[in-house]
Order: structure tokens, then sequence, then C-alpha cells
């Protein structure tokens, strides 16, 4: 059973601050790497995919993947109270489907 | 261009009666799924079209689900005889390769 794992939260971080989240993942075969943000009562949206070993960043919005190690974060710089929101990792293990994470619940606190 | 598309966005029903929920993909995306997303909890996958190919219908809960997806294009849901732990928001994806963009959702509640 390939399995995405994230810390369930809350994460509380007081605004200006860096949020760092984190997804562990199973299988070492993994091609591509996702992380959606949900706000409360809305569909996912897409803020990053990452492909490679390394660091990718667009904007406030940093994402990192350590294959040997199966985990990706994503960090989030000067954390802004819109940025409260449940964040969803999402892996595909070698086929077109998605398997997602129950997702982070981040709270900015002003 | 336009994103993903759901009808309706909220629907309050009856148990024992069936609803069809809608999905419009992006024009050209090959893939769509449907999930279902409960109060507080995660994505539950529940089925996924792939171009020409059989549906994997391997998250469907009961022989109650069921969803076709004509000319490769728009989608239906269907859920016959419903249950009130049917109650949940029910999203749409649909993607090009593997990246999935979703839809709107319906809020479904059975009473």
């Amino acid at each position: 059973q390939k399995e995405v794992e994230q810390n369930s939260g809350p994460l509380s971080v007081p605004e200006g601050a860096i949020a760092s989240l984190n997804c562990t993942y199973s299988d070492r075969v993994s091609q591509s790497f996702f992380w959606y943000r949900q706000y409360s009562g809305k569909s996912p949206e897409l803020i990053m995919s990452i492909y490679s070993n390394g660091d990718k960043e667009d904007g406030r919005f940093t994402a990192q993947l350590n294959k040997a190690s199966q985990y990706v974060s994503l960090l989030i710089r000067d954390s802004q109270p819109s940025d409260s929101a449940t964040y969803l990792c999402a892996v595909n293990f070698g086929n077109e489907k998605l398997t997602f994470g129950t997702g982070t619940r981040l709270t900015i606190i002003p | 261009g336009a994103g993903v598309s759901q009808s309706p966005s909220n629907k309050v029903t009856e148990k024992g009666k069936d609803v069809e929920l809608r999905c419009d993909p992006i024009s050209g995306h090959t893939a769509l799924y449907w999930y279902r997303q409960s109060l507080g909890q995660g994505l539950e996958f529940l089925i996924y079209f792939q171009g020409n190919s059989a549906p994997d219908k391997s998250g469907l809960p009961s022989d109650r689900f069921s969803a076709e997806r004509t000319g490769g294009s728009v989608s239906t849901l269907t859920i016959q005889r419903t249950q009130q732990e049917d109650s949940a928001v029910y999203l749409c994806a649909s993607s090009p390769l593997v990246t999935q963009y979703f839809g709107p959702g319906t809020r479904l509640t059975v009473l």
C-alpha cells in the first residue's frame, strides 16, 4: 500500500515567520510531488510541483525534495494570515494517479 | 481559460433518493477523477477515467455509486438510494497528464 503521511496539525506560526510543512511517502519509485492549498469550504488549488531532488522556489514558497529520505517539504516565508489553510501533499507513485496525504492545518497568528 | 466546473454546487436530498452530480473538465484534459471529502477529513478517491480506457473504480464505496464519462469529456457521478453517510463534498478533478486541477465541488446533504 503506497502511502503519504502528513502531520495533521494544527500548526500555528506567527505572522512574518517561516512555516515548515512536512510530508513523507512510502515508495522510492515516486516520480512527482505536489503541494495543494485548501481553504476552509473551498476545493484544493495547486501551489507547487517538484520532480527533482533539491529546492524549488516560487515567490514566498519553497518546495524541498529528498528522495533518498523519502520526504518532501513546503516552506512558506514571511507567513501571512491569508496563508492559513490546510496544505495537502500529493505523490505520483509511477502511475497517473495522485495519492494525497490527509493534510496539515496551518494557522498564521497575527 | 475555463477551469473545471461542477453542478449543482449544493444538493439537498432525502434518504433513499437518487442523485446525479456533474463534472465538466478542462478542455483537452484526458484524465478525470472523482473524490469525496467528508467534513474535516482528507480526500477519498472514488473513480478515475483516462481517455478511452476502462475506468479505475477501485475507490467506489458500494454498488450504489456509479459514474460515467461521455465522449471523453463530461462525467456524471450517480448515487442511488442515498444514505445519510453519503453527505459530503464531492470533488472532481481533471488532468492533462499527472497534475490535477479541481472543480469547486458539490456539497451533498442527505436528510
